[in-house]
């Protein structure tokens, strides 16, 4: 069982620069996520996908947007990546909803130099 | 106040101990709660929910305090292997919010 699946697992970028976060999960679940991890801090909601077809902002949605291409995959994109986006990135997915236990991927860590 | 709010640790204790520890969290409205464990550069996983009546996973014991407006984790005869951080996390439906405590470190010594 993949459960859930990121990719990249690594990636440098130099400012000013785009990409894509691949997630991919095949637990048949609705909601999935995509997360930030900073040092010291807990993990901040940067999007969610409550069902396929809707995404909402979640606490930390500036500089990112997001795409949900069916119900296996939801996309994270930086347009123009800044210094303040390196963290470790983590998708997730749940059943149904934000109410409901996650299974995580195993993050992206992107360094923006 | 922190949303939710964790004793960042370290706990050091021996092989075999108990330990517990708390997570606060502000919003008293909040329904569903749980406790992940995250290794050393990996990815949380999902070690509880809990529930309002307590809940028991063989060494690991989860409270919910309604009135004070905590969770705890108790953990018995501790192995090297629960070596982690431990993280609470809370939900706010009411604001479509999830959110993470900054987590627990916990050691285990032999």
């Amino acid at each position: 069982n993949a459960g859930v699946t990121q990719t990249p697992k690594f990636q440098v970028l130099k400012t000013g620069q785009s990409m894509t976060l691949q997630c991919a999960q095949d637990m048949n679940h609705n909601s999935m996520y995509w997360y930030r991890q900073d040092p010291g801090m807990g993990l901040r909601l940067i999007y969610y996908s409550a069902s396929e077809g809707t995404t909402d902002k979640g606490e930390v949605p500036n500089g990112y947007n997001v795409s949900r291409l069916n119900k296996r995959e939801f996309s994270l994109r930086l347009e123009s990546a800044a210094p303040s986006q390196t963290s470790v990135y983590f998708c997730a997915s749940s059943e149904n909803g934000l109410d409901q236990p996650q299974h995580f991927g195993d993050g992206t860590r992107l360094s923006i130099l | 106040r922190k949303e939710v709010e964790q004793d960042p640790g370290p706990f050091n204790v021996p092989e075999g101990a108990t330990v517990a520890f708390n997570c606060t969290y502000s919003n008293s409205a909040s329904q569903s709660f749980f406790w992940y464990r995250q290794d050393c550069r990996k990815e949380p996983k999902l070690l509880m929910s809990v529930y309002s009546s307590g809940n028991e996973d063989g060494r690991f014991t989860a409270q919910l305090n309604r009135a004070s407006q905590y969770i705890s984790l108790l953990i018995r005869d501790s192995k090297l292997s629960d070596s982690a951080t431990y993280l609470c996390v809370v939900d706010d439906s009411s604001a479509s919010k999830i959110i993470f405590g900054s987590g627990t470190r916990l050691s285990i010594r032999p």
